[in-house]
């Protein structure tokens, strides 16, 4: 079974174009998490969303918005999309938010490639 | 600024020797640190966590130490294998207990040579 999952894998698309990007956990955590990597592999925190609580990292760009249907599920919607949009977004989990130190499952990443 | 700096993106080493992955931060004080292993293709794979008051962590052939002196982490391998190949990336929280995210490092690249 997988833990995170993340849907589509590759999502190729042109500029200027609305997409989003799903994701699910079935390991029943209270947050869950989008990031992106870029060329470098470099691997940055976009947002975090517990309990309906938000956490946007203040560089991502308000083309950029998740929205949570349910616990399970923190899906990723990019409006306008740019060439420097192009990267992997991968989408994580964590459990055990009274303890503050909980370890992140990551899905397997969307590679989204702009042109 | 604040800082996460692993040592360097590449390391080559020979099987068998033991592997020592260095991260230094600056201006955190994290609660606890982490490391995670990334192979190509694919999302990072928590591999040890070790908090503020623990100065040693061992997993079988893995060992993470933590230095809030020297704001430092070592990651070692030991008896590394050609399995071992693959992207380490350290991570703490930025604002210390009460956070529950993640700051990552770039990474140090691992190729361990039969």
């Amino acid at each position: 079974d997988t833990a995170v999952s993340q849907t589509p894998k590759y999502l190729v698309t042109q500029m200027g174009n609305d997409k989003s990007i799903k994701c699910e956990q079935n390991l029943g955590h209270d947050t869950m998490y989008w990031y992106k990597q870029d060329s470098k592999k470099f691997l940055k925190i976009m947002f975090s969303y517990n309990n309906k609580e938000l956490i946007i990292n203040e560089t991502v760009p308000n083309r950029f918005s998740p929205k949570s249907p349910d616990k399970a599920h923190l899906n990723l919607h990019i409006n306008s999309l740019e060439l420097g949009d192009s990267a992997v977004y991968f989408c994580a989990s964590s459990q055990d938010l009274g303890k503050r130190e909980g370890t992140q499952y990551f899905g397997p990443g969307t590679r989204l490639l702009v042109l | 600024s604040q800082k996460i700096e692993q040592n360097s993106e590449a390391l080559n080493i020979q099987e068998g020797k033991t592997a020592t992955l260095t991260c230094n931060y600056t201006n955190y004080s994290p609660a606890y640190l982490q490391w995670y292993r990334q192979d190509p293709g694919r999302g990072p794979v928590f591999l040890l966590l070790i908090r503020e008051n623990e100065k040693e962590k061992r997993k079988e052939r893995l060992k993470v130490t933590f230095d809030t002196t020297l704001k430092q982490s070592l990651f070692h391998i030991t008896a590394s294998q050609p399995a071992d190949s693959a992207t380490y990336l350290c991570a703490l929280d930025p604002r210390g207990a009460g956070s529950y995210q993640l700051t990552f490092g770039k990474g140090t690249k691992l190729s361990v040579i039969p």
